[in-house]
């Protein structure tokens, strides 16, 4: 049984450019969230998507964007890159009727 | 405000006895409450959950507790093993909301 994968595993950019981290959500799972967690942080939501929609948002800028396909797997855009936005990205499947997520290894972002 | 709180950022016991991480909550409306860990470069690991109708589920070695007049919860470890030695998370959800809201995290570190 897989479990959620992500990719890729490190990822360095500069200022101003573009990312887009990938996300496949565990098998059965229909419902990807997205996570943020910086040094010493817990992980902070950025948005879960479901049914190819976003279903919550967090408190994040519109920089960052998402998109769900109809396999479930799932895709995070960070746009105009901050040496802010340098964390671990985390991807989380569950079930839309389950409240348990389950968590990727995290793709880890250094803005340079 | 941080709306989950882990006041105690590390703690060490020895192999074999107890370990009690602790949680405290301000918001009433969640569900659910849940406990993850973390390795180093690795995602957060679903650990257990508990209903807020409950006051204590066990897993094996691993049994939380909810207070819900106090707003605390915790998690008990018994006994302790070398590999429980990791970052420990509480977490809450459910009412209106699909996210997880995390606390930054206990390091336990059991000793041989």
């Amino acid at each position: 049984d897989a479990g959620v994968t992500q990719s890729p595993t490190h990822l360095i950019k500069t200022r101003g450019q573009q990312v887009t981290l990938r996300c496949s959500p565990k098998s059965g799972h229909d419902t990807v969230s997205w996570y943020q967690q910086a040094l010493g942080q817990g992980p902070q939501f950025i948005f879960q998507y479901y049914e190819e929609e976003e279903r919550q948002r967090g408190n994040f800028p519109d920089r960052f964007s998402g998109h769900q396909f109809p396999n479930y797997s799932s895709e995070l855009n960070v746009n105009a890159l901050l040496l802010r936005d340098s964390a671990l990205y985390l991807c989380a499947s569950s079930l839309r009727s389950q409240e348990t997520q389950y968590f990727g290894p995290g793709t880890r972002l250094l803005v340079l | 405000d941080q709306q989950v709180k882990q006041n105690s950022p590390s703690l060490s016991v020895q192999e074999g006895r107890i370990s009690i991480l602790n949680c405290d909550y301000t918001n009433s409306m969640f569900d659910y409450f849940l406990w993850y860990k973390k390795y180093p470069a690795e995602g957060p690991t679903f650990l257990i959950s508990i209903s807020s109708i409950k006051d204590k589920n066990e897993d094996g070695r691993f049994t939380v507790f909810l207070n819900k007049s106090a707003k605390h919860l915790s998690l008990h470890i018994v006994p302790s093993q070398p590999g429980d030695s990791a970052v420990y998370f509480c977490a809450e959800g459910g009412g209106s909301n699909y996210k997880l809201t995390f606390g930054k995290g206990t390091l336990l570190t059991v000793n041989p």
